[in-house]
């Protein structure tokens, strides 16, 4: 019954190397989100979709990159991974309801590591 | 600015014990969302209630509940008889609506870490 959907739920990925993740959902969202979680600090959002329309966050370094090809999966892609982006990455969805946006539904998140 | 301010770092207490998490926010908006999320160790975040800006009156599900007082813009949770299932880091987060309403960017506090004793 997973909504929201995280592959993989570890990650380790070389410094340097470029590496995906990825998010579905079976809930059909207009709205997609990323947000990169450090150990012990709040969620912080990144970029999302609404629909094909990309917002990046002014603050989401140039190494983050993300792709929404259908409404149903969302990539995020770092092109050359640092010490310092390893987090728990974080994909929600939310929709636009009658009473206004939906809460945010969560992933369960992919924890990546960087060696 | 947005900004989450959960004071409370780390919390302790032992089953059965009432605990409440505060939370204040600040906010240039008229409109906005509030939520609490629940973070096991397992690494999701649950959603637990979502209040809207014009909508102050307390809820109560089950041993949960919550206080939204715009006067001081708190929003503050409540565990009554707390269980040992209830350990986790609660989150409280304000929404930045864009879109016209239609988009959701959470902006999170920094988490209380709550541990409940047997």
């Amino acid at each position: 019954d997973a909504m929201v959907i995280q592959n993989p739920r570890y990650q380790v990925t070389q410094f340097g190397k470029p590496v995906t993740l990825s998010c579905s959902q079976t809930l059909n969202h207009n709205v997609m989100y990323w947000y990169q979680q450090k150990s012990s600090q709040a969620p912080k959002l990144l970029f999302h979709y609404y629909d094909k329309d990309f917002n990046n966050e002014a603050d989401t370094p140039d190494n983050f990159q993300s792709r929404r090809p259908n409404t149903s999966f969302c990539f995020l892609d770092i092109r050359s991974p640092g010490l310092g982006d390893a987090a728990m990455y974080l994909c929600a969805t939310s929709r636009l309801a009658g009473t206004g946006t939906t809460e945010a539904f969560f992933g369960q998140g992919t924890r990546l590591t960087v060696v | 600015a947005q900004k989450v301010t959960q004071a409370q770092t780390e919390i302790s207490v032992v089953e059965k014990e009432d605990v409440t998490l505060d939370c204040v926010y600040e906010t240039r908006d008229t409109t906005y969302y509030l939520f609490w999320y629940k973070q096991p160790p397992s690494g999701e975040l649950v959603f637990l209630i979502r209040r809207n800006s014009f909508d102050e009156q307390n809820e109560i599900s089950g041993r949960y509940s919550w206080n939204f007082q715009k006067s001081t813009s708190s929003f503050n949770f409540t565990i009554t008889a707390s269980q040992v299932v209830d350990s986790a880091v609660y989150f409280c987060a304000l929404s930045e609506l864009n879109y016209g309403g239609a988009t959701n960017k959470l902006i999170f506090g920094t988490g209380t870490l709550l541990a409940v004793q047997p």
